[in-house]
């Protein structure tokens, strides 16, 4: 069965702390993804990459970095975490274009900020 | 840019009744469009796509029809199951919806 992985499924953070959220596919895609999931604002875009080394900017990236060393894994990284990056992050990978290819995700990474 | 709005939630109903949960959307092209489900506790998954105007997606009793003129995508089923909740999210390719929270009482 294919799959995302998502290494923690909940983490509590102090304010400032750095925390490295890390996901793993096993399909082979080229394309991977980071959204955060927010009651009434539903999933949005934090960073992507199409390929290995390479990342792209989303909707929310301010706070967040990312990195892309092998193609499988994708982490995103908070350089110093804060309350307001307390959410539901979850990872997503695809092959090919993004157009009409369906993303496949993870189960998630609860993080709460104190 | 391009933009997805849903119905606003949460939506309860009985077993058996008729779900309606209404997608606009506002886009620049010839997008694709999906339907997402969150069972409690999970990721996301597919529900149902469709990539053309007209195009009809189906899967588990739930369907939605591409419709160009009124840029919509709605979600429809005609018996819900208390199975079905969950949270349902409209796409368009990488832009979500806010998602709607359906409950289905026995």
């Amino acid at each position: 069965d294919v799959k995302v992985t998502q290494s923690s499924r909940y983490l509590v953070k102090r304010t400032g702390e750095k925390v490295f959220l890390e996901c793993v596919q096993d399909m082979d895609h080229e394309n991977m993804f980071w959204y955060r999931q927010d009651p009434g604002l539903g999933l949005r875009l934090i960073y992507f990459s199409y390929d290995v080394k390479m990342k792209e900017k989303g909707d929310i990236p301010e706070g967040y970095s990312v990195s892309r060393e092998k193609k499988e894994r994708f982490s995103l990284i908070l350089e110093s975490a804060s309350t307001n990056q307390t959410s539901m992050y979850l990872c997503a990978s695809t092959s090919g274009g993004a157009g009409a290819n369906v993303l496949t995700f993870g189960a998630g990474s609860r993080l709460t900020v104190l | 840019g391009d933009s997805v709005t849903q119905m606003e939630g949460p939506v309860t109903l009985s077993e058996e009744a008729f779900l309606t949960i209404n997608c606009t959307y506002t886009a620049t092209g010839y997008p694709s469009l999906f339907w997402y489900v969150q069972y409690p506790g999970e990721g996301l998954q597919l529900l149902l796509k469709a990539t053309k105007a007209d195009d009809k997606g189906s899967n588990k009793g739930f369907e939605a029809t591409y419709r160009k003129e009124t840029t919509s995508f709605h979600l429809e089923k005609g018996s819900v199951q208390v199975s079905d909740s969950a949270v349902y999210f409209c796409a368009l390719e990488l832009t979500f919806g806010q998602g709607t929270i359906l409950t289905v009482h026995p």
